[in-house]
């Protein structure tokens, strides 16, 4: 059965404090790793999709990466803005469509 | 453009009603999907339709859930005789079938609460 766990639960970073969010996945036949954003009382936001180990994507001051086993998410110099949970989520197996979510980590950034 | 729209945004219901949920994909997108998000758990998938596809229910925790898609557009998901373990925020999604890999775009939700 397909696994997601992300950490840490919830992280509470200063104004420029730059950090990292895991995802760590056991699954047979990645298909795709997908980044997601949500704000409290609203639908998640797709923010990426990675399909390979060593892939990289940026968007603003976020970058996601993926290994074999996880990927992060980098947030660099963030703002209070930035302040989401970030959901991550995989496609594997026979199903193109089906995502297997992880809990989240709940970020806060203070000014 | 419009993106995916949820109706009702909040919904109070007493235990054994029946309530219904609606979801207005992207326009154009073909694919949509429910999801089930309760307090401090993931994002759990219910059901997907695709265009005159036969839907795929395997994520439908009873038979008191239901959904349907109408004229490949909007879709309606209904519960039966409500339980309290019902209450969470329903999530709809739609994609583009012409995705590489289908990258899903989501509505605001609807929390449903049973009393």
């Amino acid at each position: 059965e397909d696994q997601v766990t992300q950490s840490p639960e919830a992280l509470r970073l200063q104004e420029g404090e730059s950090s990292s969010l895991n995802c760590s996945y056991t699954v047979s036949g990645l298909r795709g790793l997908f980044w997601y954003r949500q704000d409290p009382g609203k639908g998640p936001e797709f923010l990426f999709t990675l399909y390979s180990a060593g892939e990289e994507k940026e968007k603003e001051r976020l970058k996601a990466t993926l290994t074999k086993k996880e990927s992060f998410l980098h947030i660099t110099a963030p703002k209070p803005e930035d302040s989401a949970t970030y959901l991550c989520a995989l496609n594997s197996g026979g199903s193109n469509y089906k995502l297997t979510f992880g809990k989240g980590t709940l970020l806060t950034v203070e000014s | 453009g419009a993106g995916v729209s949820q109706s009702p945004s909040n919904k109070v219901t007493e235990k054994g009603k029946d309530v219904e949920l609606r979801c207005d994909p992207i326009s154009g997108h073909t694919a949509l999907y429910w999801y089930r998000q309760s307090l401090g758990q993931g994002l759990e998938f219910l059901i997907y339709f695709q265009g005159n596809s036969a839907p795929d229910k395997s994520g439908l925790p009873s038979d008191r859930f239901s959904a349907e898609r109408t004229g490949g557009s909007v879709s309606t998901l209904t519960i039966q005789r409500t339980q309290q373990e019902d209450s969470a925020v329903y999530l709809c999604a739609s994609s583009d079938r012409t995705s590489t890999l289908l990258s899903q775009y989501f509505g605001p939700g609807t929390r449903l609460t049973v009393l």
